[in-house]
């Protein structure tokens, strides 16, 4: 399996532009995960997906964010307008309940600046 | 609320050393700790997982000891070879349910530099 696979993988993008990301996860991976990580603040979670269904989305910082699953082998997280306090990388992670402690597993993540 | 805290926040060792990092935690419930590497430039990589009835768990030159009592875990390294310079976080799940999801609180990272 070529594991989970972002893209892009550097972005810049001026402020107010509306910026996508992209996922896709592990073939027969049920969970879906989209991290950012900062210097200051380290890995934290913006929202997680179960059999494409978000679970739970209180780690998104704002309504600037939004996250889509639209089937079992993608997903995106969006941004707009973007701001550059939102410059960040952005790791997309896949998991299986089936799994061994559900380990999750991450992508090579997208390197995001705003300017 | 639930914290992880890792220590030394950065350490530089000469090739060949050993050494180990601290990872102190108060979540709970505890369902598991994890050790991951993160090589710069890359996702994260797990290297550990131990539920609380587990002590410790080696992978290659890597162990990681856990004491649930005093919510306190290690990460040994043996023998530091110039790949092992990476970021190494200590991440707690609190779900008890999947073991995983929403209930991660990772550490903050400690920031290791092998010299020769």
């Amino acid at each position: 399996d070529a594991g989970v696979i972002q893209s892009p993988r550097h972005e810049v993008t001026e402020m107010g532009q509306e910026v996508t990301l992209r996922c896709k996860p592990i073939s027969g991976h049920d969970y879906l995960f989209w991290y950012r990580q900062t210097m200051m603040r380290g890995l934290e979670l913006l929202i997680y997906f179960n059999n494409n269904v978000p679970i739970d989305d209180s780690g998104m910082p704002e309504d600037r964010f939004s996250a889509k699953m639209p089937n079992a082998s993608f997903s995106t997280l969006k941004i707009q307008p973007s701001e550059p306090r939102d410059s960040a990388v952005y790791f997309c992670a896949s998991s299986s309940l089936a799994g061994v402690h559900n380990e999750q597993f991450f992508g090579p993540g997208t390197r995001l600046t705003v300017l | 609320k639930n914290q992880v805290e890792q220590s030394p926040q950065s350490l530089i060792i000469l090739e060949g050393k050993n050494c180990t990092l601290q990872c102190n935690y108060t979540v709970s419930p505890f369902s598991n700790l994890r050790w991951y590497k993160q090589d710069t430039g890359r996702g994260p990589v797990s290297l550990t997982i131990m539920t609380f009835s587990e002590n410790t768990k080696s992978n290659g030159r890597y162990t990681a000891t856990l004491d649930a009592d005093t919510k306190q875990s290690s990460l040994h390294i043996t023998a530091s070879q110039l790949s092992d310079s990476a970021s190494y976080i200590c991440v707690v799940s609190g779900d008890i349910l999947t073991g995983g999801g929403n209930k991660l609180t990772f550490g903050t990272g400690t920031q290791l530099k092998v010299e020769l």
